[in-house]
């Protein structure tokens, strides 16, 4: 079974310009989470879907960034205009869903951003 | 707000040697634990988890055991072997199974030296 896909998994821009990450889950997973890596950290979640539906998006900074789960499977998340302060890693994660006592949450490898 | 403390690193072993990583948490209610292992280039994975007070989580002879008295995680394995190299992170969700948000600790870089 394949896992959550990342793309790219490097991203190098200059500052000011946009940039967008993309996300495949795992089949059949309906929850989807974007989180933020920064170097030396752990991840922080940016963003939380269930389905299409953004259930928990309080810590994603919505001057700069968005995010869409269009049709409720795969998810973009766009920075627009980046900050040398946004260069770190980009998770995505997904599960199956709420409730249950099974219910991991399986991450993809990452976008690596880097901004100059 | 939910935090987790985690011990930092880096730690450095010889191959055989015991491991420890610390973990504590604060959390309003009653969060499910878990430990995930980033090893090199690759993405976070599960190690093992505990869902309620002394539970213990095991898994590729690590073991953790949720300590509501002490609001700890320890990770513990008796003999760490080179591939066990990696980053680990404790973690803690407000629902039962994770499905809402992780909060994760800093991590812990492991290395094992043969």
């Amino acid at each position: 079974e394949a896992g959550v896909v990342q793309s790219p998994r490097y991203k190098i821009i200059e500052k000011k310009q946009p940039v967008a990450f993309w996300c495949n889950p795992i089949s059949g997973h309906n929850t989807l989470y974007w989180y933020l890596q920064n170097l030396g950290q752990g991840p922080e979640l940016l963003i939380r879907y269930e389905n299409e539906e953004a259930v928990d998006d309080s810590q994603l900074p919505k001057d700069r960034f968005s995010a869409e789960r269009l049709k409720g499977v795969d998810s973009t998340l766009k920075i627009q205009p980046a900050e040398l302060g946004d260069s770190a890693v980009y998770l995505c994660a997904s599960s199956m869903g709420q409730g249950g006592w099974h219910n991991e949450q399986f991450f993809g490898p990452g976008t690596r951003l880097t901004v100059l | 707000g939910d935090s987790v403390t985690q011990m930092e690193g880096p730690v450095t072993l010889s191959e055989e040697a015991f491991l420890t990583i610390n973990c504590t948490y604060t959390a309003t209610g009653y969060p499910s634990l878990f430990w995930y292992v980033q090893y090199p280039g690759e993405g976070l994975q599960l190690l093992l988890k505990a869902t309620k007070a002394d539970d213990k989580g095991s898994n590729k002879g690590f073991e953790a055991t949720y300590r509501k008295e002490t609001t700890s995680f320890h990770l513990e394995k008796g003999s760490v072997q080179v591939s066990d190299s990696a980053v680990y992170f404790c973690a803690l969700s407000e629902s039962q199974g994770g499905s809402e948000k992780l909060v994760f600790g800093k991590g812990t870089k492991l290395t094992v030296n043969p």
